[in-house]
Order: C-alpha cells, then structure tokens, then sequence
C-alpha cells in the first residue's frame, strides 16, 4: 500500500507570491492533518480535515488555508509569503479522526520543504 | 491546554550502551501520549503510544516508555542502542478530543558513537 504522498518535495517562492502543497494520503484514509515544521518553532499543527471539513484549526494566521477533495486528497495555500513561512510542511493521514478510534494511527509524508527568498 | 518539555535537546551515546530520552508533560485532561523518531529528510514515524491501558508501553525496534502519572513524566528507553538509532526523537501529547491535533515537544537528538 502506497503512503502517504506530499508533492512536490522543494520549492523555492519569492516574498508575497502564494503557494499550494498536495497531500495524497494513504488509500481508505479520511483524515489529513498539516504541520509545520522550523527550526525556532519546532513541529506545530495547522489544520486537520475530514471528510472535505475542516474539524481543528492551529494558531495560525489566515494566510495559510486548506481544503479537502472527495477522494480525501488535501491541499494547503499560504497567501502572500513571508520568508518566516520558510519550513518543512508535513502532511499525515489516518483511517478516522483520533477521537473515533484509538486504533488509528497517524502516518506521516515526507514533507514539502519550501524556501521563501 | 497541554505541552510538552523534552529535557535534553541533545543525548550522545555509544552503540550497544542504553538509551533515555527524557520527556515531561502537562495536560488539563487525561492525556493520550506518543514518541516519534525522524530521520534526516523522512517524515515522522511512530514508535510507540500510551492510551491509558498499561502504563509501560512497549514500542517498535526495541523502544519502551513508562507512564507515570505522579512525575508526569514519559521517558523513552531503549537497552542497547544500534547505529541506526540516530535520529530526532518526539515526545507528543494529544487530548483525547482533539482529533489529530498534537501537540510535539522541542525534539531530542539522538547521536550514536561506535
């Protein structure tokens, strides 16, 4: 069974351009989860979605935004880059949300590292 | 609210001595609590987790961690450390009505001499 697939894995964007990252998570998963990951602030949680909703938010500012398609695939954007924005984004799927099972462990991509210049 | 302090930003040990990761919590509920190990440019892989049934948790590749509610603690153990062990190692901690909002300590890193 394939995992969970972040594309692409680099990017390099100019302050004040947008972005989008993909998140394919593993096949039958319907929760994706996004964090960041730098080294001031370690790893910290953006959002997770269900079922193309939104259900938990981080304490982010509105810039970064996500979604989540019928097919469970996930996307996140962050608006107007700041070269703070600079990290590795790691996407991480499992079969519910925590909260309906204990027995649904998260697994986790490899990340899209974007440099913001 | 919850976090996570990992007490030792950096632990150096040689191949074949144990390993201890140390890591301490605070949670306002009953928490649930996990370690993650990364390797360099790889995602985060999980190694073991504590739901509130037995309070020593046994993980993979030879990992163990006890829950103690007393000390809030959740240290990370391992007898007999092997190269491949280096990494950064997670200590993390997550309401049980939080979905997959978790909540990572700052990371240890783990080197291993020959």
């Amino acid at each position: 069974k394939a995992g969970v697939t972040q594309t692409p894995r680099y990017l390099i964007k100019t302050r004040g351009q947008q972005v989008t990252l993909s998140c394919s998570p593993i096949s039958g998963h319907r929760s994706v989860s996004w964090y960041q990951q730098t080294p001031g602030q370690g790893l910290q949680f953006l959002f997770e979605y269900f079922s193309e909703t939104q259900r938990n938010k981080g304490n982010f500012p509105g810039r970064f935004s996500g979604r989540q398609f019928s097919n469970s695939r996930s996307e996140m954007n962050v608006s107007t880059l700041e070269l703070g924005d600079s990290a590795l984004y790691l996407c991480a799927s499992s079969l519910w949300m925590r909260e309906a099972s204990d027995n649904s462990p998260l697994h986790f991509g490899n990340g899209t590292r974007l440099t913001v210049t | 609210a919850q976090s996570v302090t990992q007490l030792d930003s950096h632990v150096s040990v040689s191949e074949g001595t144990p390993v201890l990761l140390r890591c301490n919590y605070s949670s306002s509920y009953s928490p649930s609590l996990f370690w993650y190990v990364q390797h360099p440019n790889k995602g985060l892989q999980l190694l073991l987790k504590y739901t509130s049934a037995a309070t020593l948790v046994k993980g993979i590749n030879g990992f163990e961690a006890e829950f103690k509610k007393s000390e809030t603690s959740f240290h990370l153990t391992k007898p007999s450390a092997h190269m491949s062990d280096a990494a950064e190692y997670f200590c993390v901690v997550s309401a049980r009505n939080a979905g997959n909002m978790l909540t990572f300590g700052g990371g240890t890193r783990l080197m291993v001499k020959p």
